[in-house]
């Protein structure tokens, strides 16, 4: 049972573009949402977060969305960057769980061409 | 402020056999958690560690043990190794104990098992 799921594989985008990547989840009792990126050979690195009470956070270049109706949400970077090239991971947690642990998407490979 | 470590970084190990793996959490930081990585897949979540007890587990064998330290370091260890447990194994420290909190994550052992 997949209860984070990110159905793009892969996006690349044109450097100074946009890139908004997806992240879909079930359990409505998540409370707290964060964006990993994870180049090769090293661990994810935080980039990103948001509680439930918000609709929106910002951090210079990214931006993430959550649309809890919809159960979705998404991280904008913008202007892109060659360096931003690395896969995504979006995870989710809930309070109801009793450790803050985290339920992974199985992540989205972003590609930024020069 | 040193960051989230763990040794040793790569590790062959063949089938039947024992493997204890070390993480270092980051400074003041009092909860430890470890993931399993299969090959394009996100991190699943193993078991989590807040005070030196252990405080959940995911969907993992007992063979997958672990230890806490005074100083919040911790061991993960696996038994009886199986093809299947070839993976990057994360480990991840956070402030939150219950509450749902940032992770920070170390670079990762890798496990191959022959």
């Amino acid at each position: 049972d997949q209860q984070v799921k990110q159905n793009s594989p892969s996006l690349s985008v044109q450097e100074g573009r946009i890139s908004i990547l997806n992240c879909d989840y079930t359990n409505s009792m998540f409370d707290y949402f964060l964006w990993y990126k994870k180049y090769p050979a090293e661990g994810p690195t935080f980039l990103i977060s948001i509680s439930s009470i918000k609709d929106k956070n910002e951090d210079g270049r990214f931006t993430v969305f959550l649309n809890k109706s919809a159960k979705h949400l998404s991280l904008h970077i913008v202007p892109s960057q060659p360096g931003d090239s690395a896969v995504y991971f979006c995870a989710a947690s809930g309070v109801s769980s009793n450790t803050g642990k985290l339920i992974f998407g199985q992540g989205t490979t972003l590609q930024v061409k020069p | 402020e040193t960051g989230v470590t763990q040794s040793p970084t790569h590790l062959i190990k063949t089938r039947g056999q024992q493997v204890t793996l070390r993480c270092s959490s980051q400074s003041g930081h009092n909860t430890v958690s470890w993931y399993q990585q299969a090959l394009g897949q996100g991190p699943q979540f193993i078991f989590q560690y807040y005070r030196e007890e252990e405080n959940g587990r995911g969907n993992f064998p007992p063979r997958f043990s672990g230890l806490q330290f005074p100083n919040y370091s911790s061991e993960l260890n696996v038994n009886a190794l199986e093809l299947d447990d070839s993976a990057l194994y994360l480990c991840a420290s956070s402030l939150g104990g219950a509450r749902a909190d940032t992770q920070y994550f170390g670079p990762g052992t890798r496990l191959t098992v022959l």
